[in-house]
């Protein structure tokens, strides 16, 4: 089945650097992508919708600056945390569909820890 | 680790009658349970979470889970579907501090 792909699993990195996170999609075309935060023991909140190539929406409250999405191709959309904070520090989950029936895949997450 | 499952990838109810989705999970820590609804072209919303607690959960939109340790299960139920019901329900689990781990999603079909 299809099948979403998330790079790396885990990231450790330094308060100031940024940081990518790679999501692709294996065997499908991938037309939206969406990008998800989640905080221990709580919900996913929705970050950004990505379409291959077009600007993404972020959701209200997000900073655009600060997490860049793009998506350049049908099967990858990148998230990059710019001057990464400890505050920063979550999961990140990406999932993608490849149309506007088809069912959402989710990748298995990343994990940021900002030191 | 955790896993989800969820029966039927497609339930189809008449408007007005019972909806129930069906979600049996497995976790080797005490589970953190979720309800998400996606409709076409959108972000996925939460309908409701069980953490600790009440094990019979209330969320948006008249929906509801309960939590059966012993059978493993947190299906969501809602008394009378209504058109703007149908969309695609995911069912998640976590262990608090992990990531959330999604079933395969049940399309809900909502007929007049």
């Amino acid at each position: 089945g299809a099948v979403v792909s998330q790079h790396p699993s885990w990231v450790i990195c330094k308060s100031g650097t940024s940081v990518k996170i790679e999501c692709r999609s294996l065997d499908f075309q991938a037309t939206t992508m969406f990008w998800y935060r989640q905080f221990p023991k709580q919900s996913l909140m929705l970050m950004a919708t990505s379409n291959e190539g077009s600007k993404a929406t972020y959701e209200q409250g997000v900073e655009k600056d600060k997490f860049l999405i793009n998506h350049a191709s049908l099967t990858l959309s990148t998230l990059t945390v710019t001057s990464a904070h400890p505050e920063d520090s979550s999961f990140y989950i990406c999932s993608a569909r490849d149309g506007r029936n088809s069912p959402l895949h989710f990748g298995n997450g990343t994990r940021l820890t900002v030191t | 680790a955790q896993s989800v499952t969820q029966l039927g990838s497609h339930v189809s109810v008449s408007e007005g009658a019972l909806v129930l989705l069906r979600c049996n999970y497995s976790s080797s820590v005490p589970p953190y349970l979720f309800w998400y609804v996606q409709y076409p072209n959108q972000g996925l919303q939460l309908l409701l979470k069980y953490t600790t607690g009440a094990t019979l959960v209330k969320g948006i939109n008249g929906f509801e889970a309960e939590f059966k340790k012993s059978e493993t299960s947190f299906h969501l139920t809602k008394p009378s579907a209504h058109m703007s019901d149908a969309a695609e329900y995911f069912c998640a689990v976590s262990g608090g501090n992990t990531p959330l781990v999604f079933g395969k999603g049940t399309r809900l079909s909502v007929i007049a």
